[in-house]
């Protein structure tokens, strides 16, 4: 079984502190991790994904693999980054499974 | 292409009734999935189909959910009877054949209300 366990359901944090949403992960073949994104009023999109290592808007994540998680981690957070995040893993035959998500409330 | 359109963007119903969710992915996407999001339980995979056939329904909460892919441009989410419990905004996504890092494209969902 595959599943993925974000703890926090709302983050909040002042702009320009740093920033980390938690995403742990169960499944027992290689994981393919992603986080996704849903700012106000507009679609589930791809943030990033784990095999690109990028940075994307100033997040980046870094699969653990002996720690099962895929922290999303920015150092100074903007008032657009509000919005809510989910981690997904694709896992066996391609299912894509997400977490329960976390709001990023960014206060002035 | 517009990207993946789910038809109604709101609905609203009375319990008991059939409801019947229409999702348009986008062209030449093998995959096709089905979820439901809510606040206590996120995103939840329903069902998910390859090349319009349904690979994984261990998702769907009970014998009142059916879904159907009969074509590769066509997908429908069916609640009969619907329930109170069933108000939430459904999710429809499409994604090429999956390599590794492959994306999965969101519609703009449909938000569902049953009184």
């Amino acid at each position: 079984a595959q599943r993925v366990t974000q703890p926090e359901k709302l983050l909040s944090v002042f702009k320009g502190a740093p920033v980390e949403l938690k995403c742990n992960y169960s499944y027992s073949g290689s994981p393919e991790l992603f986080w996704y994104v849903q700012y106000s009023r507009q679609r589930l999109q791809l943030l990033l994904r784990h095999i690109s290592r990028e940075s994307i808007k100033g997040f980046t994540a870094d699969l653990n693999k002996g720690e099962t998680s895929f922290h999303l981690k920015k150092p100074f957070a903007q008032e657009e980054d509000s919005a809510m995040y989910y981690c997904a893993l694709s896992g066996t035959a391609s299912k894509l499974t997400f977490g329960t998500g976390t709001r990023l409330q960014v206060m002035l | 292409d517009a990207g993946v359109i789910q038809s109604p963007r709101h609905e609203v119903t009375e319990m008991g009734q059939e409801v019947t969710l229409r999702c348009k992915p986008i062209s030449g996407h093998d995959y096709l999935f089905w979820y439901r999001q809510t606040m206590m339980r996120g995103l939840e995979l329903l069902i998910y189909f390859n090349n319009n056939v349904p690979i994984d329904d261990s998702g769907m909460p009970e014998d009142r959910f059916s879904a159907k892919m009969p074509n590769a441009s066509f997908s429908t989410l069916k609640i009969q009877p619907s329930e109170p419990r069933d108000s939430a905004v459904y999710f429809c996504a499409s994604s090429p054949k999956r390599i590794f890092g492959t994306e999965a494209f969101f519609g703009q969902g449909t938000r569902l209300t049953v009184v």
